[in-house]
């Protein structure tokens, strides 16, 4: 089955910096991933999602890179602001079946002012 | 729309009671997730349904129950709880493939158990 992990629990970054989140997954046959942002008490918020047969994908102020060689994806947030300040979670599936996701444990993300 | 909704919000119940989570979401999702996520760790997946009178396992199922007698709705039940139930749990919902593997959360519901 899938295993989804980040390498770094808490990442501290200053304002306006540029913020990278990692990512390392087992399953050779996911389909996609997505990255979420949870604040606290509140319910996991899409960010941004990438198919497997892509290797970049932007958003506003965000950028993910997929790595299938070495199974590693990314989450790059530009001009890192306040409001960024949350966990952010990557996960990854299988399409078909129900679409289901298995969720990485999380990364801390701090924004110091 | 209201999206993904959830009650309660919190609840605490003692250990051998039984409640039920509710689920609702108004964007005609066939899809829809029920998620437990303990301190500090990610997301597991309790049950999952992909359409009205289907639902199926997903990684952690034991001490609860679904059904799926709607599309909009899909209830969770614990049966007899026990300390290691209290975690927070998340329902979600997605389409069937669109273009997009999305999944829509919920606010949440914090359950405590003891």
């Amino acid at each position: 089955g899938e295993s989804v992990g980040l390498h770094l629990p808490t990442l501290s970054v200053q304002e306006g910096d540029n913020s990278i989140i990692n990512c390392a997954y087992s399953n050779s046959a996911s389909d996609y991933f997505i990255w979420y942002k949870q604040e606290s008490g509140k319910g996991p918020q899409f960010i941004i999602d990438i198919r497997s047969n892509m290797d970049k994908r932007q958003g506003q102020r965000v950028t993910v890179l997929l790595n299938k060689t070495v199974k590693h994806l990314s989450l790059q947030i530009a001009a890192t602001q306040p409001g960024d300040s949350a966990v952010y979670f990557c996960a990854g599936g299988v399409g078909g079946g129900g679409n289901k996701l298995t969720f990485g444990t999380g990364t801390q993300l701090k924004v110091e002012l | 729309n209201a999206g993904v909704t959830q009650t309660p919000k919190f609840r605490i119940l003692k250990i051998g009671q039984s409640m039920t989570l509710q689920c609702t979401q108004d964007m005609n999702h066939n899809y829809m997730y029920w998620y437990r996520q303990d301190p500090g760790m990610g997301l597991k997946l309790i049950y999952y349904s992909v359409g009205a009178g289907i639902t199926d396992k997903g990684e952690v199922p034991n001490g609860y129950n679904v059904s799926r007698s709607t599309t909009e709705d899909f209830p969770l039940r614990l049966e007899l709880a026990a300390p290691s139930q209290t975690s927070v749990y998340f329902c979600a919902s997605g389409p069937v493939h669109t273009g997009s593997y999305e999944q829509y959360f919920g606010p949440g519901t914090r359950l405590t158990v003891t």
